[in-house]
C-alpha cells in the first residue's frame, strides 16, 4: 500500500463549479497534512495546511481532516482555468518527520 | 508566505562536469532544508535532508559522493552534482522548513540539462 494516494485524474470540472480532490494516507499518527498546487513546469506552492479534523477554510478553498478514515480533500469553489494544475496531497510522515507526497491530481477546469 | 529562492533556474552542462545549485530562505531561518528530483510528470522524490552544521541525511539510493550537500547557514544550502551524466537531467527543487514549524516552502526549481 502507497503511503500517500491519490486519484492521478484527469478531473475535469467546468468554470464556476466545485472541484474535490482526495488522498487516503496510510499513517495513522500522521499530525499534519498539506495541499500544493504544482503548475506544469513549475515548483509546488503551499495551499493550505491542516491539523485537525474537520474543515479549514481559506478564500475558495476548504481543506478537509479526518483522521479515523485516514483521509483528506480540498474543496476548490467557483473553480478557475487559473485553477487547472495538479494538485499534490503531502503528509508529514511522524516516525521520520518527513513529507511524502501523493503522485498528485491533475485539475482540469474548462470553460 | 516565507520566500525560498534557488539559483540558477536552469543549466545546461556537458557530461563530466560539476554543476552547483543553491537555495536560500530569503525571510526566515530554516534550520532543515530538503532536495528533492522531479522526472516529468512522476511526483517528487526526496533526496536529501540538509541541516544546518551537520551532515545531510540521504534518502536511500541516492549517491551522497554524486549530490554533495552543504547547508553552510541558516539561510544557504547548496546541492552540488558531480560528474554529472545524462540521467542526472531532472527538474531540481528545494524546500526550507520554517523553524519550529513542519511546514515547507519551496523554491522555484532548478532545470538540469546534461548532454
Amino acid at each position: 500500500q502507497k503511503e500517500v494516494e491519490q486519484n492521478s485524474g484527469p478531473l475535469s470540472v467546468p468554470e464556476g463549479a466545485i472541484a474535490s480532490l482526495n488522498c487516503t494516507y496510510s499513517d495513522r499518527g500522521s499530525q499534519s497534512f498539506f495541499w500544493y498546487r504544482q503548475y506544469s513546469g513549475k515548483s509546488p506552492e503551499l495551499i493550505m495546511s491542516i491539523y485537525s479534523n474537520g474543515d479549514k477554510e481559506d478564500g475558495r478553498f476548504t481543506a478537509q481532516l479526518n483522521k479515523a478514515s485516514q483521509y483528506v480533500s480540498l474543496l476548490i469553489r467557483d473553480s478557475q482555468p487559473s485553477d487547472s494544475a495538479t494538485y499534490l496531497c503531502a503528509v508529514n510522515m511522524k516516525e521520520t518527520d518527513k513529507l511524502i507526497f501523493g503522485t498528485g491530481t491533475r485539475l482540469q477546469v474548462f470553460p | 508566505g516565507a520566500v525560498v529562492s534557488q539559483h540558477p533556474s536552469r543549466v545546461i552542462c556537458k557530461s563530466g562536469t560539476s554543476v552547483k545549485i543553491e537555495c536560500r530562505s530569503l525571510d526566515f531561518q530554516a534550520t532543515t532544508m530538503f532536495w528533492y528530483r522531479q522526472f516529468p510528470k512522476k511526483s517528487l522524490m526526496l533526496m536529501a535532508t540538509s541541516n544546518e552544521g551537520s551532515k545531510a541525511t540521504y534518502e536511500q539510493g541516492v549517491e551522497k559522493d554524486k549530490f554533495l550537500i552543504n547547508h553552510a547557514s541558516l539561510t544557504l544550502s547548496t546541492l552540488t552534482v558531480t560528474s554529472a551524466h545524462p540521467e542526472d537531467s531532472s527538474f531540481y527543487i528545494c524546500s526550507a522548513r520554517v523553524r519550529g514549524t513542519d511546514t515547507q516552502y519551496f523554491g522555484p526549481g532548478t532545470r538540469l540539462t546534461v548532454l
